[in-house]
């Protein structure tokens, strides 16, 4: 597609329940980011794939949260047991490649996918 | 301390004002700046980066100050338009993730 695709837009689910968001990155694109933003603060990184592994999973805040992309391209972000603590907008991005060596990576965001947790 | 750290405002200014931002970050090994912009209740998109002689896009100036380690931006001749939030990112070398500040949020007024 022209852009990053996610879905659902919107979530409300109960505390304890499994949630899925699914992020359908730029075609072409290789590397793909998950972020997660609250209210007032920026964007905090969760997890990076390049191609179908996942590079750097260090912002996984525990182990509630995995996150798979199969194929190298949809990815899905999996939170089990849910928690009002986890009510945030999940943001997915991707780019082109894993960066040049100078480490620059312009990162295209979905609209996210807005997550609250009763 | 946060790695990227900014004011996070609100600054309120009016049309046609010059305002300006500064971003301090914490990892000396960073190489990669951006400025990315967010509207309310949208996905942060790229403004610019930021590169190390200093660049300019029209009304808006980034400059980077290595030996003290942070980062500015500069808008001209504000709009309406404008009114956003202003958020850093830094990047390191060989590290493909990004690390962000909480944002700078400028409004301006008629």
């Amino acid at each position: 597609g022209a852009g990053v695709s996610q879905t659902p837009s919107n979530k409300v689910t109960e505390k304890g329940k499994y949630v899925e968001l699914r992020c359908d990155p730029i075609s072409g694109h290789t590397a793909l980011y998950w972020y997660r933003q609250s209210l007032g603060q920026g964007p905090e990184f969760l997890i990076y794939f390049q191609g179908t592994g996942a590079a750097d999973d260090s912002g996984l805040p525990n182990d509630r949260f995995f996150a798979v992309r199969p194929e190298g391209s949809v990815s899905t972000l999996k939170i089990q047991r849910t928690e009002r603590g986890d009510s945030a907008v999940y943001l997915c991005a991707s780019s082109r490649n894993a960066g040049s060596p100078s480490g620059a990576n312009v990162l295209t965001f979905g609209a996210g996918s807005r997550l609250t947790v009763l | 301390r946060k790695e990227v750290e900014q004011d996070p405002g609100p600054f309120n200014v009016p049309e046609g004002a010059t305002v300006a931002f500064n971003c301090t970050y914490s990892n000396s090994a960073s190489q990669s700046f951006f400025w990315y912009r967010q509207d309310c209740r949208k996905e942060p998109k790229l403004l610019m980066s930021v590169y190390s002689s200093g660049n300019e896009d029209g009304r808006f100036t980034a400059q980077l100050n290595r030996a003290s380690q942070y980062i500015s931006l500069l808008i001209r001749d504000s709009k309406l338009s404008d009114s956003a939030t202003y958020l850093c990112v830094v990047t390191a070398t060989g590290i493909q993730k990004l690390v962000f500040g909480t944002g700078t949020r400028l409004l301006v007024s008629p």
